[in-house]
């Protein structure tokens, strides 16, 4: 069966500190891999996607993320994090070359003390 | 680039109404549009996707007389809820992909249904 697992519901870290929120999937062939962001209230932002190419991917406000075939993992990274980055964070997979259906994870919700 | 504009944000309407919610994509065209619904702290459903000029798809438990999609328009697609009853009340999502890049979903900013 598809499925995207975010092993952590709720992470809380300090403003500068570094951040890792891990995904992993289980999917049929290689899917395209995407994360994206929630604010309070809001719709979601796309922080990055991983189609083909170099498995260490740049997105917006300094997030990378990392493809790891062997481990079929996504997990996404920030260096140093803002208190803006607090927010609701949710991985997704969908087909590769197709446009829909995106399964998503629960999503895991970060929390930042100044 | 890439918005989508979701209205209203926020509704609050009587059981057994029904309440539109409109889909938009302002500066590209949407060949195709999904909607999702997503619970307090949980992660989104998709209900159902849409194509331009074509009935939508449900998914699987979704009720289709329930809620109505019509997607008229390669700019706008709308969710109609149908006498709505408080366990509908929840926050739904839309979303857009255009042909020019369409492995990628650009999501509006919700509505938030509130059905007393």
């Amino acid at each position: 069966a598809q499925s995207v697992t975010q092993p952590d519901i709720h992470i809380t870290v300090s403003e500068g500190a570094s951040l890792e929120l891990r995904c992993n999937y289980s999917y049929g062939a290689t899917p395209y891999l995407f994360w994206y962001v929630q604010s309070p209230g809001q719709g979601l932002q796309l922080l990055l996607k991983y189609f083909s190419g170099d498995t260490l991917v740049q997105g917006i406000k300094g997030f990378e993320a990392e493809f790891k075939r062997s481990q079929s993992s996504f997990n996404l990274r920030k260096p140093s994090v803002h208190w803006s980055d607090a927010a609701e964070y949710f991985c997704a997979v969908g087909p590769s070359g197709g446009y829909n259906k995106l399964i998503f994870g629960a999503g895991t919700r970060l929390a930042v003390h100044p | 680039g890439a918005v989508v504009s979701q209205h209203p944000s926020w509704v609050i309407c009587k059981s057994g109404t029904s309440v539109k919610i409109e889909c938009r994509s302002l500066d590209f065209q949407a060949t195709t549009m999904f909607w999702y619904r997503q619970f307090p702290k949980q992660s989104l459903m998709l209900m159902a996707t849409s194509n331009e000029g074509s009935k939508a798809t449900y998914e699987q438990g979704v009720e289709k007389d329930k809620f109505l999609i019509n997607h008229a328009s390669l700019t706008l697609s709308t969710l109609t809820v149908t006498s709505a009853h408080p366990e509908d009340s929840s926050f739904y999502i839309c979303s857009a992909t255009s042909g020019l890049a369409k492995n990628i979903q650009y999501f509006g900013a919700g509505t938030r249904l509130s059905v007393l």
